[in-house]
């Protein structure tokens, strides 16, 4: 399975606008990219999923280029609420959940 | 429209007790997992079960034991609690053709003293 990588920490006001890369150099042809959302004390919960190009939904824009060596997160115009830990997955769908690795993630913190 | 559902919320247990974490998920999936989460690491995955009468190890299975009661459950046993086995455990379920979106529950943080 494609391993990730992701930035430990990041740090933004409300208001701005969220980027958060995830690299994943060795992505397969027929794996998808998930990204899934954990509040503190909360379980994970997913938010966005896509394969190429661009995948909007009412929480989050992801964007990822040709190569598909990365994706981008983008959270518009985030709020404290937003405040979680972010994680990246690579994988088939068909395989299994279990095939997902959760790395660290990225930890966002949004100040006032 | 509950979802899924963990029971107990928090525990307390001292070395060598054993207890039975609850999982219940009522969106009719197939497949349903356990997980463990440590402070400031990610999840790693416990046991995991496909469908009804099948289970599976995951990354980190010892000292763990699982069953799928029927389609709706899957509990978590401690055996004999280890303080490394203090944790946040959290239980999960997906559907069959749409296994890349898995739903979690709320987390059983369980102290073992």
């Amino acid at each position: 399975l494609a391993k990730t990588t992701q930035p430990i920490s990041m740090d933004s006001y409300e208001g701005q606008e969220v980027n958060i890369t995830c690299s994943h150099n060795n992505i397969a042809t027929n794996d998808y990219i998930t990204w899934y959302q954990q509040f503190p004390s909360q379980g994970p919960r997913f938010i966005i999923q896509g394969y190429k190009t661009k995948v909007t939904n009412e929480v989050a824009s992801l964007f990822i280029p040709a190569d598909r060596k990365s994706s981008t997160l983008s959270l518009p115009r985030v709020s404290l609420s937003d405040t979680a830990v972010y994680y990246c997955l690579v994988g088939p769908p068909g395989a299994g959940f279990q095939k997902l690795v959760f790395g660290t993630g990225t930890r966002l913190l949004v100040s006032p | 429209n509950a979802g899924v559902t963990q029971t107990p919320k928090f525990q307390v247990l001292k070395t060598g007790q054993s207890m039975t974490l609850q999982c219940a998920q009522d969106m009719n999936h197939n497949s349903m997992y356990w997980y463990r989460q440590d402070p400031g690491m990610g999840l790693r995955l416990i046991y995991y079960s496909a469908s009804e009468g099948t289970t599976d190890k995951g990354e980190v299975p010892n000292g763990y034991n699982v069953s799928r009661l029927n389609k709706r459950e899957f509990s978590l046993r401690l055996e004999s609690a280890a303080p490394s086995q203090t944790s946040v455990y959290f239980c999960a379920s997906s559907a069959w053709g749409r296994d890349t979106e898995a739903f979690f529950g709320q987390g059983t943080r369980l102290t073992v003293v």
